[in-house]
């Protein structure tokens, strides 16, 4: 069975753009999670969803933000980079919410923000 | 809030040597709690997980047991390999349905 999958895995961003980042759960899976990761703070949620809702949310800005699909197919997008916002993007997913199933990890998308 | 606690890196042991990494953690209720693995340029794999009080997680030859007295889940192996060189993250998870992270703990294994 295929894992996680996330799209693009590097990108290079200027100061001020936005991005969106991509990622597809395992087949059959309902629940999509996004991290950041950064040698700083480690590892920080940023939201969670399930079936297309949004059930929790991180403590990041209004500049984050994401969706989920009908097909579990999730997006993250931030707008007005910053320096700050270079990091390592992960996504997890599982059959069901965080705290009833195990999440799987996808590779994770690199972020660098110049 | 929610925490938890590892022991700093980087750990560096020689092959075959005895493994512990010490993880702790602070919850209000019964959370589940994991160890998972990054190796170089991935993204984290489960490595194992205990749901509740003295259950043993296990798994490639590491286990670690949910001891909800000393609030602790240290992970051992006894015999480590070189391929075991990667980022350890101690985690937990209770009804916020999000995965609280330790800070990671590096190893560096010798041959």
């Amino acid at each position: 069975k295929a894992g996680v999958t996330q799209t693009p895995r590097y990108l290079i961003k200027t100061r001020g753009q936005q991005v969106t980042l991509s990622c597809s759960p395992i087949s059959g899976h309902r629940s999509v999670s996004w991290y950041q990761q950064t040698p700083g703070q480690g590892l920080q949620f940023l939201f969670e969803y399930f079936s297309e809702t949004q059930r929790n949310k991180g403590n990041f800005p209004g500049r984050f933000s994401g969706r989920q699909f009908s097909n579990s197919r999730s997006e993250m997008n931030v707008s007005t980079l910053e320096l700050g916002d270079s990091a390592l993007y992960l996504c997890a997913s599982g059959r069901q919410t965080p705290s009833t199933d195990t999440q799987y990890f996808g590779p994770g998308t690199r972020l660098t923000v110049l | 809030g929610d925490s938890v606690t590892q022991m700093e890196g980087p750990v560096t042991l020689s092959e075959e040597a005895f493994l512990t990494i010490n993880c702790t953690y602070t919850a209000t209720g019964y959370p589940s709690l994991f160890w998972y693995v990054q190796y170089p340029g991935e993204g984290l794999q489960l490595l194992l997980k205990a749901t509740k009080a003295d259950d043993k997680g296990s798994n490639k030859g590491f286990e670690a047991t949910y001891r909800k007295e000393t609030t602790s889940f240290h992970l051992e192996k006894g015999s480590v390999q070189v391929s075991d060189s990667a980022v350890y993250f101690c985690a937990l998870i209770e009804k916020g349905d999000k995965i609280i992270f330790g800070k990671g703990t590096r190893l560096h294994i010798l041959p």
